[in-house]
C-alpha cells in the first residue's frame, strides 16, 4: 500500500486566495483525521470522519475552514479565505480501528 | 479533557548510549497511550501503543515504554540509540470513548557521534 498520500506537498497563496488540500487514506481505513501542526499550538486534531461521515469537528477553528469526504478514498480541507495565521503543516491520517493512526507527509501551507 | 506533557524540549545522546524520555498524561481514567516519531519534513510514525494489560510495550525501531499509572507516567526507552534516531517524538493519549489523540509538545532528540 502506498500509505496516505497528501497533495500538494508544499503550497504557497497569497491572503483571500481559497486553498484546498487533499487526501487518500489508506484503502479500508475507515476512519480519516485532519491535524494542524504549528510551533505555536503544537498538533491539533481539526477534524475527523468514520465511514465518510464527520464526527467531530470542534477543531475547525472558524468558518473558513470546511472538510469534505465525498467517498471512502478522497477527503479535501478548504481554507476560504485563507490568511496569514493559517500558514502551517496538515496531516491528514487514517486508521482502521480509530487508533494507531498512519500520518501523510503532510502539506505546508504559506499564506503571504 | 486528557492533556500530555513532554517535560524535556531538546535531549542530545551520544550514539550507543541509552535514551528516556519523559511522558506524563492527565486523564481521570484508563488512558490509550502512544509515542509517535517525526523525522525532518516527514509525517508522524506510530513506535508504539498501550490499551491495557502489561504495563512494558515493545514497539518498533527497538523501543520500549512502561505505563506507570501511579506517576500518570508512559516514559519511552531505547538501550543504545542509532544516529538514525535523531527526530522529534511525540507522546499522545486518548481517552477511549473517541479517537482524538491529544499530543505533547515534542522532545527533539540529536544524536552525537
Amino acid at each position: 500500500d502506498a500509505g496516505v498520500i497528501q497533495s500538494p506537498r508544499h503550497e504557497v497563496t497569497e491572503m483571500g486566495q481559497e486553498v484546498t488540500l487533499r487526501c487518500k487514506p489508506i484503502s479500508g481505513h475507515d476512519y480519516l483525521f485532519w491535524y494542524r501542526q504549528t510551533m505555536m499550538r503544537g498538533l491539533e486534531l481539526l477534524i475527523y470522519f468514520n465511514n465518510n461521515v464527520p464526527i467531530d469537528d470542534s477543531g475547525m477553528p472558524e468558518d473558513r475552514f470546511s472538510a469534505k469526504m465525498p467517498n471512502a478514498s478522497f477527503s479535501t480541507l478548504k481554507i476560504q479565505p485563507s490568511e496569514p495565521r493559517d500558514s502551517a503543516v496538515y496531516f491528514c491520517a487514517s486508521s482502521l480501528d480509530g487508533y494507531g493512526y498512519t500520518f501523510g507527509s503532510g502539506t505546508r501551507l504559506t499564506v503571504v | 479533557a486528557q492533556s500530555v506533557t513532554q517535560p524535556d524540549i531538546h535531549i542530545t545522546v551520544s550514539e550507543g548510549a541509552s535514551l528516556e524520555l519523559r511522558c506524563n498524561y492527565s486523564y481521570g481514567a484508563t488512558p490509550y497511550l502512544f509515542w509517535y516519531v517525526q523525522s525532518p519534513g516527514q509525517g508522524l510514525q506510530l513506535l508504539l501503543k498501550y490499551f491495557s494489560g502489561d504495563t512494558l510495550v515493545q514497539g518498533i525501531k527497538g523501543f520500549e515504554a512502561e505505563f506507570k499509572r501511579s506517576q500518570s507516567s508512559f516514559n519511552l526507552r531505547k538501550p543504545s540509540v542509532h544516529w538514525s534516531d535523531a527526530a522529534e517524538y511525540f507522546c499522545a493519549v486518548g481517552a477511549g470513548h473517541d479517537y482524538k489523540l491529544s499530543f505533547g509538545a515534542g522532545t527533539t532528540v540529536t544524536v552525537r557521534a
